[in-house]
């Protein structure tokens, strides 16, 4: 069926470096793509999301692109923090409730 | 409270134990989801509601498997006769509206169960 996968299982960044998390897609139809952030013992954290109809959105230190030619969507962390240390999804929605899901990228920061 | 709420945090069973979880949404909260989460992976959906209605139970792994809202606000999943396999973190989510609302998901912090 649907997918969403990530490229990288474990990403580890230089405090204070910019991060950037990627994630394939491969149902065209999808037109909602979220990222979420999950620390060790808590639930799923919404971090930002973006509809098909945009292909750049902004907010407070995190940016995420989404390139529908390739299927591809990413989230860039500026300037990252230990507190940004956690593993990140990515999601899509395949019906008008669903939402499908990759396997996470775990973000280790060194100090 | 400001977000969803769960409990137990963390429920040991003995296999074959009946178990049940329990999800406060955030008040208002029309959508209801479950999912199960396996370590290191991401979740899986198990079953979906608006208000009371369960819309869609498809992701539910077995019969055992149970979920209800009778009122539209609190939800209860229940599983009969535990099994190992049953072991991962349990997730409630909850969304503002229906399909032509915001499409945010908001996590509870899970259940853990643990099936010995």
């Amino acid at each position: 069926g649907e997918s969403v996968g990530l490229h990288l299982p474990t990403l580890s960044v230089q405090e204070g470096d910019n991060s950037i998390i990627n994630c394939a897609y491969s149902n065209s139809a999808s037109d909602y793509f979220i990222w979420y952030k999950q620390e060790s013992g808590k639930g799923p954290q919404f971090i930002i999301d973006i509809r098909s109809n945009m292909d750049k959105r902004q907010g407070q230190r995190v940016t995420v692109l989404l390139n529908k030619t390739v299927k591809h969507l990413s989230l860039q962390i500026a300037a990252t923090q230990p507190g940004d240390s956690a593993v990140y999804f990515c999601a899509e929605k395949d019906s008008n409730y669903q939402l499908i899901w990759g396997a996470g990228t775990k973000l280790i920061i060194k100090p | 409270g400001a977000g969803v709420s769960q409990s137990p945090r963390y429920k040991v069973a003995k296999r074959g134990q009946d178990v049940a979880l329990r999800c406060d949404p955030i008040s208002g909260h029309v959508s209801l989801f479950w999912y199960q989460q396996a370590l290191g992976q991401g979740p899986e959906f198990l079953t979906y509601f608006q208000n009371e209605a369960q819309l869609d139970k498809s992701g539910l792994p077995s019969d055992r498997f149970f979920a209800e809202r009778p009122e539209g606000s609190v939800s209860t999943l229940k599983i009969q006769r535990t099994q190992q396999e049953d072991s991962a973190v349990y997730l409630c989510a909850t969304r503002t509206g229906t399909s032509g609302g915001s499409d945010t998901q908001y996590f509870g912090p899970g259940t853990r169960l643990t099936v010995l």
